[in-house]
């Protein structure tokens, strides 16, 4: 059974930093894409970026190029997204989600979200 | 990269057809064949719903289809029922292994 499973919720203060996970199992992890998709609250899916594990080719949204970084480490299956210094306006839903290929260019699974709060 | 354009909100009664529009450019929606459409209830995961513009992945409803004509993607409900009230979006490759969501459309099943 494919499963994404994501880190759990976070509390930040303005300024720290922050890495969460997205453990995938039941597939060949470095066969696929991973993608970070932003809620905010009571707002729309926002697609930030994408990895390829296999080679960690990474590719960034313009609105979220240099405000996050994405990562990978094939060895464990695992995808990260991590903020340097956390903005209030952080504050979202953050689900990773597996891309195809050139045969699967759509999210066929996803995690089930990991919220992360900002504030002083 | 703007979002892809939905109208914010649809209704219909049940056993009624609801079309959903998303307009892009021919930068995304309009260049590939690669439209995606997503199922959001409240306070759960997304689920993909329609693939490759008009393909069901297996276990969703044939009372959803999706099509494309130039720059526009629709997804239509056909006989609508109450579990299919939530939220959905669309999504379009953009080229280069990157991808643009369209706004939100709130669905309500009168």
């Amino acid at each position: 059974e494919v499963q994404l499973v994501q880190s759990g919720a976070e509390v930040k203060k303005p300024g720290e930093s922050l890495k969460i996970s997205c453990k995938g199992s039941g597939y060949t992890f470095t066969n696929y894409w991973v993608a970070w998709v932003r809620q905010m609250p009571a707002k729309g899916l926002e697609w930030m970026g994408i990895i390829y594990p296999s080679d960690s080719d990474t590719r960034y949204s313009p609105s979220f190029q240099g405000q996050v970084i994405i990562s990978a480490d094939k060895s464990i299956t695992t995808a990260y997204l991590q903020w340097s210094g956390l903005e209030a306006s952080d504050t979202a839903m953050y689900y990773c989600a597996r891309f195809g290929t050139a045969g699967g260019r759509f999210a066929d699974y996803w995690g089930q979200g990991t919220p992360v709060t900002v504030s002083s | 990269q703007s979002a892809l354009t939905q109208p914010r909100s649809v209704s219909g009664s049940p056993g009624q057809s609801v079309t959903i529009s998303c307009t892009g450019s021919s930068s995304d929606v309009g260049g590939y064949t690669f439209v995606s459409w997503y199922q959001q209830h409240p306070g759960k995961a997304p689920k993909l719903i329609i693939y490759d513009v008009s393909k069901r992945p297996s276990g969703v409803p044939d009372r959803f289809s999706g099509s494309k004509s130039g720059n526009t993607a629709s997804l239509t409900i056909s006989g609508l029922q109450a579990e299919d009230e939530a939220d959905y979006y669309c999504c379009s490759f953009a080229g280069s292994y990157t991808y643009v969501f369209g706004t939100e459309t709130k669905v309500t099943v009168l």
